[in-house]
C-alpha cells in the first residue's frame, strides 16, 4: 500500500524560507505524478496553491513556488507571512487513474 | 465569478443513503475533470473520486475505501455534478468537498450515526 509522506509539522520565521516536501513510502516523485498542493486554514474550504508540479494557481503570489527536489515534491514559501500559518496538503496521481493525499503539514510563522 | 456549491448533506443511519450535489458556475463546467474530496473531523484531506469529462470518456474512478459504494455522476446540460453515497459506514462521517482542476465548493457534512 502506497502512502504519501508530508513533514507533521514546521515552523518558519516571519519573511523567512521554508520548503515543504511531499514524498512516497517507496519510490520517487516525478513531475508524472502531478504534485498538486493546497492551502487550507481551520474551517476553511481548501485552496489550490500549485499544480503539476510548479504552476501556480491563479491568484497565489509568487512566494509560493513548487519543484522536484531529489525524490520528493516540493513547495517553497519565500518571505513567509503571518497568514501563511495554514496547513498544507500534496496529492499525488498514482496512475490507473488513482489520486492519493499526503497527510499534510501544519505550518507555524513564528 | 467561478463558484461550486455543494448540497444534500445531513445524517444519516449506517447503510443508508444519499446523493450529495454540486452546482458549478462561472467556467466551462463540460471541459472540466470532477473530482469529489473529503475530509473526516480533525483529519486530513482524502481522495474520494472523479469523473472525466465527455470527450475523455466520461468514465469514473475512485479510491478504494468507497469503490463499489460510492458513484460519481455529472449533467452537463444542469452543470451539475453527483455523489451518490450507499452502504454507508460511520467512517464515512466527513465535509465534502466537491473541486474542478483549481476551484474548490465549501463543502458539505456528511453525519454517519446510529
Amino acid at each position: 500500500q502506497t502512502v504519501v509522506t508530508q513533514e507533521p509539522s514546521f515552523s518558519v520565521s516571519p519573511g523567512g524560507t521554508v520548503t515543504l516536501t511531499c514524498g512516497l513510502s517507496s519510490g520517487s516523485v516525478s513531475t508524472s505524478y502531478y504534485p498538486t498542493w493546497y492551502q487550507q486554514t481551520p474551517g476553511q474550504a481548501p485552496r489550490t496553491l500549485i499544480y503539476s508540479t510548479n504552476t501556480r494557481s491563479s491568484g497565489v503570489p509568487d512566494r509560493f513556488s513548487g519543484s522536484i527536489l531529489g525524490n520528493r515534491a516540493a513547495l517553497t514559501i519565500t518571505g513567509a507571512q503571518a497568514d501563511d500559518e495554514s496547513d498544507y496538503y500534496c496529492v499525488l496521481y498514482l496512475g490507473s487513474g488513482i489520486w492519493m493525499f499526503g497527510g499534510g503539514t501544519k505550518l507555524t510563522v513564528l | 465569478e467561478v463558484q461550486l456549491v455543494e448540497s444534500g448533506g445531513g445524517l444519516v443511519k449506517p447503510g443508508g443513503s444519499l446523493t450529495l450535489s454540486c452546482a458549478a458556475s462561472g467556467f466551462t463546467f463540460s471541459n472540466e475533470w470532477m473530482s469529489w474530496v473529503r475530509q473526516a473531523p480533525g483529519k486530513g484531506l482524502e481522495w474520494v473520486g472523479l469523473i472525466k469529462r465527455k470527450v475523455d470518456g466520461g468514465t469514473t474512478d475512485y479510491a478504494a475505501p468507497v469503490k463499489g459504494r460510492f458513484t460519481i455522476s455529472r449533467d452537463d446540460s444542469k452543470k451539475m455534478l453527483y455523489l451518490h453515497m450507499n452502504s454507508l459506514k460511520t467512517e464515512d462521517t466527513a465535509v465534502y468537498y466537491c473541486k474542478a482542476a483549481t476551484p474548490w465548493g465549501q463543502g458539505t457534512l456528511v453525519t454517519v450515526s446510529s
